[in-house]
Parts: C-alpha cells; sequence; structure tokens
C-alpha cells in the first residue's frame, strides 16, 4: 500500500543553519504530496505542496521539489529561525485519503 | 480563511464511557476526516465522509463510529472507551474528492481515558 517515509527525530539545530527533512514515499498512480507543520499546542497546517513530478513547491522560505525518479520529497531551508521549532509532517494525497510520514521534530537554538 | 472547531482540546474520560468528539468546518466543505496522532506513528485515519449522511472506514475504524447529519458537522463516537483510545484527535475538512485537495485541521482534541 501507500506509504510516507521520513527522517527520524528529534531534530535539534542553531538558529540560521540549514535545514533538510528527508523524505520518501511508495504510492501507485500519481499522488500530490504535501509537507504540513504542527507548531506546539496547534493542529497542523499546511506549509506546501506539489501536485505533480518536477513541481516545487514553497512556503515561509521552506521548499521541496517532487522527485519521481527518487520518490522524495525533501523539505529545505537556508536559514531556519526559533519560530521554526515544530514537528513537520510529509504526507501523500492517494484518491480522497492522506498518508503521513511519522512527524519529525525539530527543535532551533538561539 | 477556513476555520475547522473542534467541541474541545482536553478530555477526561473512564473507562466504559461513551464519548462524543465533535467537528464543525465554516467553509462549506465535501469532505470531512478524523485521525488519531500518536507519538512515532504520525497520523492515522479513522474514519471519513464525503457527503453527509455517508462515512467510510479509514486504516484503524475499530471501537469507533461517525456521524454526519449535517454537511458542516463531523462527530467521533467512542461507544465504549478503553485506554488505548488515550491519543490526541484531530478533525480536517477538505473542499472535494481531489488529490490536489488540501485538508484544513482542528486544533484537536487531547483524550485521556482512565
Amino acid at each position: 500500500g501507500d506509504s510516507v517515509t521520513q527522517m527520524e527525530g528529534p531534530v535539534t539545530l542553531s538558529e540560521e543553519a540549514f535545514l533538510t527533512i528527508n523524505c520518501t514515499y511508495t504510492a501507485t498512480g500519481y499522488p500530490s504530496l504535501f509537507w504540513y507543520v504542527q507548531y506546539p499546542g496547534e493542529g497542523l497546517q499546511l506549509l506546501l505542496k506539489a501536485t505533480k513530478a518536477d513541481d516545487k513547491g514553497s512556503n515561509k522560505g521552506f521548499e521541496a521539489t517532487y522527485r519521481k525518479e527518487t520518490t522524495s520529497f525533501h523539505l529545505e531551508k537556508g536559514s531556519v529561525q526559533v519560530s521554526d521549532s515544530a514537528v513537520y509532517f510529509c504526507a501523500l494525497s492517494a484518491a480522497q485519503k492522506l498518508v503521513f510520514g511519522q512527524g519529525t521534530r525539530l527543535t532551533i537554538n538561539p | 480563511d477556513v476555520k475547522v472547531t473542534q467541541s474541545s482540546r482536553y478530555l477526561v474520560k473512564r473507562t466504559g464511557e461513551k464519548v462524543f468528539l465533535e467537528c464543525v468546518q465554516d467553509m462549506d466543505h465535501e469532505n470531512m476526516f478524523w485521525y488519531r496522532q500518536d507519538p512515532g506513528l504520525g497520523l492515522r485515519l479513522i474514519y471519513f465522509s464525503y457527503d453527509v449522511k455517508m462515512k467510510e472506514k479509514g486504516d484503524i475504524p475499530e471501537g469507533y463510529s461517525v456521524s454526519r447529519e449535517k454537511k458542516e458537522r463531523f462527530s467521533l463516537i467512542l461507544e465504549s472507551a478503553s485506554t488505548n483510545q488515550t491519543s490526541m484527535y484531530l478533525c480536517a475538512s477538505s473542499l472535494r474528492v481531489s488529490v490536489r485537495e488540501t485538508q484544513y485541521f482542528g486544533p484537536g482534541t487531547r483524550l485521556l481515558v482512565l
């Protein structure tokens, strides 16, 4: 079945460091890919998405490119801030459902 | 902005109690979803609904039921709560049935079953 595997956390970085959170997927057909973020005490909110191969999603300085050849959708940011501390979920959309990875907790220290 | 609200942020219930979790969305979305979130497991789909009075089982429906009598409201019911149902419950909605559609999430209900 469809599945998403993402980098295990927790990840701890210093402010202004470069961030990569790896995400790979297994799916039949042509899924859309998403990154959601969950700030402490809140629900999930969409960070970015890509709906077809080679699309790049971007938002708030974060980017991810839909790579069909490597079945990946890695999240990157060039310079992280303390306010980026959150749990990040990679997900794919298959038919009517979202399939989530297990989440990666990111902590940014000043 | 889309708003998805959940009836409670925190609930404490006893084993065997019947528990109702309610979710309301204000954007006339067709689809609504219930997930549970557990550490290390991500989000797992319990049930979803693509229309009033319609429901589909997700990946972990056992021990749960749902009700959608009105388009904006989707209820999750634990018929007889058990300790292994202690979890964070998240409701979501999306505009229509499509792989491209974004799901919008509520703030979650943290349920503790004693």
